[in-house]
């Protein structure tokens, strides 16, 4: 089945330490989504990209940057890690937008 | 941008009663309203959506309705099931191009009683 994939799963890191998180589809989806979840706050959008050249910053974006390295792949990262960045990661996929979007399970990231 | 407010926090109902939960968007442009289910644990899917061009959609137990003069839309479900525990998220976009992405709610604890 087609689905949307990240890694790591869980990751435990240091302050001030570089972190990627990574994503992957075999939807064949244009349009990529990274969002953090927060008890109490939902989802809140980071950064989000329509096709490889086209990137857009979300609600949150300080503190992250992303990569769109093909269609199907689309990373995010820390450049230096803060403990109030400790959350759950989504990654999700549409066809085009705004519709159903498709997540992936979620990087459960702890920044000490 | 748009803002989302999701109501309530937590709610509680005995199997077989009905859940209800409102949101509210601030963007009068927003016109598709999806709502999502997490299971703990899960990642989010999508249980069903609205755009603006109708006021009300059924899928079995679950129907949302949609009220854009006072921009507010509600989840329904009926006979509720211990299965429908979980968190529920709203969302509101717009088919504008540059505010095409979802804004979302702060999410909806149901816990069903059997």
């Amino acid at each position: 089945d087609a689905d949307v994939t990240q890694t790591p799963r869980n990751r435990i890191t240091k302050t001030g330490k570089r972190i990627m998180l990574e994503c992957s589809q075999t939807k064949g989806h244009d349009r990529m989504y990274w969002y953090r979840q927060d008890p109490g706050l939902g989802l809140r959008l980071i950064y989000y990209s329509f096709d490889v050249k086209d990137i857009n910053k979300g609600e949150i974006s300080d503190g992250y940057s992303v990569s769109r390295q093909a269609q199907a792949k689309f990373s995010l990262s820390l450049e230096s890690a803060i403990p109030n960045q400790t959350a759950l990661y989504f990654c999700a996929t549409s066809d085009w937008a705004p519709n159903e979007q498709f997540f992936g399970p979620g990087t459960r990231l702890t920044v000490l | 941008g748009e803002n989302v407010e999701q109501h309530p926090s937590t709610l509680s109902v005995q199997e077989g009663d009905s859940a209800v939960i409102k949101c509210t968007y601030s963007d009068s442009a927003s016109n598709y309203f999806p709502w999502y289910k997490q299971e703990l644990g899960k990642r989010p899917q999508l249980i069903i959506d609205i755009r603006s061009n109708v006021g009300e959609k059924k899928d079995q137990r679950i129907a949302v309705t949609l009220n854009k003069t006072a921009k507010h839309f509600s989840l329904h479900i009926t006979e509720t099931q211990p299965e429908d525990s979980a968190v529920y998220f709203c969302a509101a976009s717009s088919m504008d191009t540059g505010r095409r992405a979802l804004t979302f709610g702060s999410g909806t604890r149901l816990q069903v009683q059997p």
